[in-house]
């Protein structure tokens, strides 16, 4: 089976800018959330998504949204960046709805000049 | 906040047991303790899970006191690709609250 999927794997925007990343899930999850991992913070939760709705958010901005599609396939997409942006976004799946083990993709490293 | 806290860096030499510790003291009769760890540049990786048994797998043990406050993963002979940054989290089973990880104990195994 294929793991999670991110896409792209690294990227440079400027102030300002949007950006759109994508997550494939594993085959047959149903559930993707997403994380923003920075030096100073550490891994923060961003929102969860199951069947296309959105379970749970973070403590971000609005500048932050997020969507599923019906093939479970995620995007998460920032608006407005600023230098702060600048981090490891990791997508993770998992089978259902409730919680239970993780599994997480590669990242897409996000540097903002 | 996190509800675990866990040393912020440790030190093993190869070939010996890891034992890396985590606190959970507000732990809830429901919650399960989750072990991850995110070696360099990539997405953490699932170890091990249990609720108050003691659980072992093919890469590690959890052992959880009797009271469940904390727990002890355990890597029975650590080697040089055990390096990583290791996240002890508690989570409910059949819950959906948004999970949230530490900053984790960094793990480094010396040759």
């Amino acid at each position: 089976k294929a793991g999670v999927t991110q896409t792209p794997r690294y990227l440079i925007k400027t102030r300002g800018q949007q950006v759109t990343l994508s997550c494939s899930p594993i085959s047959g999850h149903r559930s993707v959330s997403w994380y923003q991992q920075t030096p100073g913070q550490g891994l923060q939760f961003l929102f969860e998504y199951f069947s296309e709705t959105q379970r749970n958010k973070g403590n971000f901005p609005g500048r932050f949204s997020g969507r599923q599609f019906s093939n479970s396939r995620s995007e998460m997409n920032v608006s407005t960046l600023e230098l702060g942006d600048s981090a490891l976004y990791l997508c993770a799946s998992r089978q259902g709805p409730t919680n239970e083990k993780l599994f997480f993709g590669s990242g897409t490293q996000l540097s903002v000049l | 906040d996190a509800k675990t806290t866990q040393p912020p860096s440790m030190d093993c030499a190869e070939g010996r047991a890891a034992n890396l510790p985590c606190n959970h003291s507000t732990i809830s009769g429901n919650e399960y303790v989750y072990w991850y760890r995110q070696i360099h540049s990539q997405g953490p990786q699932y170890i091990i899970h249990g609720l108050k048994n003691n659980e072992t797998n093919e890469m590690a043990s959890l052992i959880i006191t009797e009271d469940r406050k904390s727990s002890t993963l355990i890597l029975p002979h650590a080697t040089l690709r055990d390096t990583a940054v290791y996240y002890c989290i508690v989570q409910t089973q059949g819950g959906s609250e948004k999970l949230v990880f530490g900053k984790g104990t960094k793990l480094t195994v010396n040759p």
